[in-house]
């Protein structure tokens, strides 16, 4: 089982709605998680970290279970501009940090 | 203020032939990573530095790559005899005391 597992997509949701997607994990040792976005040919940028209590940015919404294992993204009102991939990650340790293969999402208009 | 800057920004070279790729972090970020980006897929994990040192070289493919941090600053990360599978996207990204990383623009390897 891959350590980090996401689902590679791609979302294609029209500009308006709001979509969700999953990262499930396997290292029940993982530390601290978070949401990068990465856009076409781009480096990728730090979206959210992700909190055990649920944290919001504007239309952002991340959770995190830790008892099923899992984090999520929720895009409220979703913009022509949220069309990215968005990675998953997890940190055990400095030398410990996955990255997923991330969610493709492209919002149309 | 500055971010990760990292070069060339593209390579294009033969095979067999040795690239060294460069990478200058945020100043005061302590730790350094290199990961690979093959087209459509996910990063790929190469190596980190805290400081100078690098504890964790586990991701380095073969033992033709290498890379080394001098001054707690900018880091290389050298291919020797250069494989056409070694072609990628090569990232680097530096944090302070968070997790968080920043990454920079990335090289973009080619090997013919």
């Amino acid at each position: 089982r891959k350590e980090v597992e996401q689902d590679p997509g791609p979302f294609n949701v029209p500009e308006g709605a709001t979509v969700a997607f999953n990262c499930t994990y396997s290292n029940s040792a993982s530390q601290s998680f978070f949401w990068y976005r990465q856009d076409c040919r781009k480096e990728p940028k730090l979206l959210m970290s992700v909190y055990s209590s649920g944290n919001e940015d504007g239309r952002f919404t991340a959770q995190l279970n830790r008892a099923s294992q899992y984090i999520s993204l929720l895009i409220r009102d979703s913009k022509l501009s949220d069309s990215a991939t968005y990675l998953c990650v997890l940190y055990s340790s400095a030398s410990k940090i996955i990255f997923g293969s991330g969610t493709r999402l492209s919002i149309r208009p | 203020g500055a971010g990760v800057s990292q070069s060339p920004s593209n390579k294009v070279t033969e095979k067999g032939k040795d690239v060294e790729l460069r990478c200058d972090p945020i100043s005061g970020h302590t730790a350094l990573y290199w990961y690979r980006q093959s087209l459509g897929q996910g990063l790929e994990f190469l190596i980190y530095f805290q400081g100078n040192s690098a504890p964790d070289k586990s991701g380095l493919p073969s033992d033709r790559f290498s890379a080394e941090r001098t001054g707690g600053s900018v880091s290389t990360l050298t291919i020797q005899r250069t494989q056409q599978e070694d072609s990628a996207v090569y990232l680097c990204a530096s944090s302070r005391d968070t997790p968080e990383q920043y990454f920079g623009p990335g090289t973009r390897l080619t090997v013919t």
